[in-house]
């Protein structure tokens, strides 16, 4: 069956626009997490939804990252007035939910900001 | 923050080769994967191990895990061109379904 989707793959936003990034998880995934990877590190958890309910968000760097889940599938993160430092891959997985833990990663999105 | 390290950062071999990648970790975990990433893709899941697991296989890939030195090593034997790829070990804690990934190790093997 079809993979994580994400979209846009590639973005390019100046410095102060919003953006929204949007993620379509595996059909059936409870669990869905946002990742941001900067160039040559591995990837830092952002936040995690089980279904529409957003159990952690502990990750996310400041008030001005947003994400949402409304319907317990799609899931979108939003930046508000984008920063420099925000230029990364940000990366969607889902996965069924417990016990598997197992996580299933989307190409990502490449966001730079200018 | 990265939970931990992985040595080597970068690593070349010639096909048909062994290569080793070691990680170790900070705090205690319930479970520990590897992932590969080709270039410019997302993160691909390899194998997972237990806490209370010392060794799996899967393929020509074996992982170790030593939660008394908080380390794993991710083996992969008969290497192909096509293994060339960042690996990345990443950890999750009971009660926390969110995992914590090391920094990586570019692996790149020559034909």
């Amino acid at each position: 069956g079809a993979g994580v989707s994400q979209s846009p793959r590639y973005k390019v936003a100046k410095r102060g626009q919003d953006v929204a990034l949007r993620c379509d998880p595996i059909s059936g995934h409870v669990s869905l997490f946002w990742y941001q990877q900067a160039l040559g590190q591995g990837p830092e958890f952002l936040t995690y939804f089980q279904n529409e309910a957003q159990l952690d968000k502990s990750g996310l760097p400041s008030d001005r990252f947003f994400a949402e889940r409304p319907e317990g599938s799609v899931s979108t993160l939003k930046i508000q007035r984008t920063q420099q430092e925000d230029s990364a891959v940000y990366l969607c997985a889902s996965s069924f939910g417990q016990p598997s833990y197992e996580q299933y990663f989307g190409p990502g999105t490449r966001l730079t900001v200018t | 923050s990265q939970q931990g390290e992985e040595d080597p950062q970068a690593l070349s071999i010639q096909e048909g080769e062994n290569a080793t990648m070691n990680c170790s970790y900070k705090t205690s975990i319930n479970n520990l994967q590897w992932y590969r990433q080709n270039s410019g893709r997302g993160l691909v899941h390899l194998i997972l191990i237990r806490s209370n697991e010392r060794e799996k296989h899967s393929g020509r890939l074996r992982v170790t895990l030593d939660t008394s030195k908080k380390s794993s090593s991710l083996l992969i034997t008969a290497s192909r061109a096509a293994d060339t790829a960042s690996y990345f070990c990443a950890t999750d804690k009971a009660g926390r379904r969110a995992l914590t990934f090391g920094s990586g190790t570019r692996l790149q093997v020559q034909p």
